[in-house]
């Protein structure tokens, strides 16, 4: 089965880049996504890449994908303070029926 | 349009009793996926429903187990309860695939 791997905290200044980093195993992943959980929600999703893109930019977000090492990170541009969250990588492998997610990261902006 | 509800928010149970937990897809959603978040654990894939159908579980005992109804809306069971299984418990919706996979609030499972 995949195993997915983030680091579990990221501290950043309002303003700043911030950049969430994400390792898979699962060469196969077909859809490698990013969610958000703020405190006391479900999860949103935040966006998603296919296996054969190496790149992915939607307003603040940008995905970087490097399958040859299984990397994935999540670059979000002039970091706020609602960007506080914790951040999930997940992957799917063998198709839609089963996505595996990482532990998080917490992001934390200080002001 | 309502996205996915969650019910109850919060419950509380006693060791070996039976917990139920629901959620409603959004409308037109005919696929639901249920995870268990963990205290300091990541989300664990639990099953996923479509058509009425389980198409599959993740690595979990039997005695959680769930159903999908005509309405699409689910129900996840957890029998013999075991204070290990307190957790937010989470479920999405789609129409298919997890792109575009929405989460509900979750439920808060307590077991004491």
């Amino acid at each position: 089965g995949e195993d997915v791997e983030q680091s579990l905290f990221l501290s950043v200044r309002e303003g700043d880049s911030s950049v969430i980093n994400c390792t898979y195993t699962d060469s196969s992943s077909t859809y490698l996504y990013w969610y958000k959980q703020e405190p006391g929600a479900g999860l949103q999703l935040l966006t998603y890449i296919f296996s054969n893109m190496d790149m992915k930019q939607d307003q603040r977000l940008t995905v970087l994908l490097n399958k040859k090492d299984k990397h994935l990170s999540l670059r979000i541009a002039d970091t706020q303070t609602g960007d506080s969250a914790i951040y999930f990588c997940a992957g799917a492998s063998g198709g839609y029926q089963k996505v595996t997610f990482g532990t998080g990261t917490k992001l934390q902006v200080i002001p | 349009e309502a996205g996915v509800t969650q019910s109850p928010t919060h419950l509380i149970k006693t060791r070996g009793q039976q917990a139920t937990l629901r959620c409603s897809p959004i409308s037109g959603h005919t696929s639901v996926y249920w995870y268990q978040q963990a205290l300091g654990l990541g989300l664990q894939f639990l099953l996923w429903y479509d058509e009425g159908e389980e198409r599959n579980r993740g690595n979990f005992p039997p005695r959680f187990s769930g159903r999908q109804f005509p309405n699409y809306s689910s129900e996840l069971n957890v029998n013999a309860l075991e204070l290990e299984d307190s957790a937010l418990y989470l479920c999405a919706s789609s129409s298919g695939t997890l792109v575009g996979a929405f989460f509900g609030q979750g439920t808060r499972l307590t077991v004491v």
